[in-house]
């Protein structure tokens, strides 16, 4: 069974730092394009970053570019957010996605993991 | 980086279809066929529904379908059900390998 599980989310004060993990099974994470969403609670969701299968491409909402870092490990099956300079308005549950066609729609999701900067 | 631009709300009756609109840009809806659709209950991720405009996942009902014209796509729901009731996102590559969402539809299934 295909699974993501998201990790690292918390309470953080303005300004400061947290890394997100997503842990994948069920597939080979090398194989696949990764994204992360977020969405405040009520809310609608927000595409924040994309990479690509080797790590090398990288893309970014323009909310978070120069503060935000998408990051993988495929031998340890893990995706990584970096999230630096951190704002009351990055707020959000964090979803990691996988697009296993490498065509920039999200198959399947994690359940979440929820930041509050505060 | 724009939200595409959904209905807040929809709502329709068991067994009737109803249709929800995403409109984008040249930017993004009009240019790509990479128009993506997404379900999500309250408190639950999100899940794909359709794919590339029309393509649906496997164990998508077929009473979900996909359309796009111009800059505007579609959703359609047919023999609406009660399990349906939820929001619902559309989703388009934007260029530059930059994806955008749509600002999501409440479906009320009456």
């Amino acid at each position: 069974e295909v699974q993501l599980v998201e990790s690292g989310g918390g309470l953080v004060q303005p300004g400061g730092s947290m890394r997100l993990s997503c842990a994948v099974s069920g597939f080979t994470l090398s194989s696949s394009w990764m994204h992360w969403v977020r969405q405040v609670p009520g809310k609608g969701l927000v595409w924040v970053s994309r990479i690509n299968t080797d790590g090398i491409s990288t893309t970014y909402a323009d909310s978070v570019k120069g503060r935000f870092t998408i990051s993988r490990d495929n031998a340890k099956n893990t995706l990584y957010l970096q999230m630096n300079s951190l704002r009351a308005e990055d707020t959000a549950v964090y979803y990691c996605a996988r697009d296993v066609k490498n065509n920039y729609y999200m198959d399947v999701w994690g359940k979440g993991t929820a930041v509050t900067v505060s | 980086q724009s939200a595409l631009t959904q209905p807040a709300s929809v709502s329709g009756s068991p067994g009737q279809s109803i249709t929800i609109s995403c409109t984008g840009t040249s930017s993004d809806v009009g240019s790509y066929n990479l128009v993506s659709w997404y379900q999500q209950h309250p408190g639950i991720a999100p899940k794909l529904m359709i794919y590339e405009v029309n393509e649906r996942p496997s164990g998508v009902s077929n009473r979900f379908s996909g359309s796009k014209s111009g800059n505007t796509a579609s959703l359609t729901i047919s023999g609406l059900q009660a399990e349906d009731e939820a929001d619902y996102y559309c989703s388009s590559y934007a260029g530059s390998s930059t994806c955008v969402f749509g600002g999501g539809t409440k479906l009320t299934v009456l």
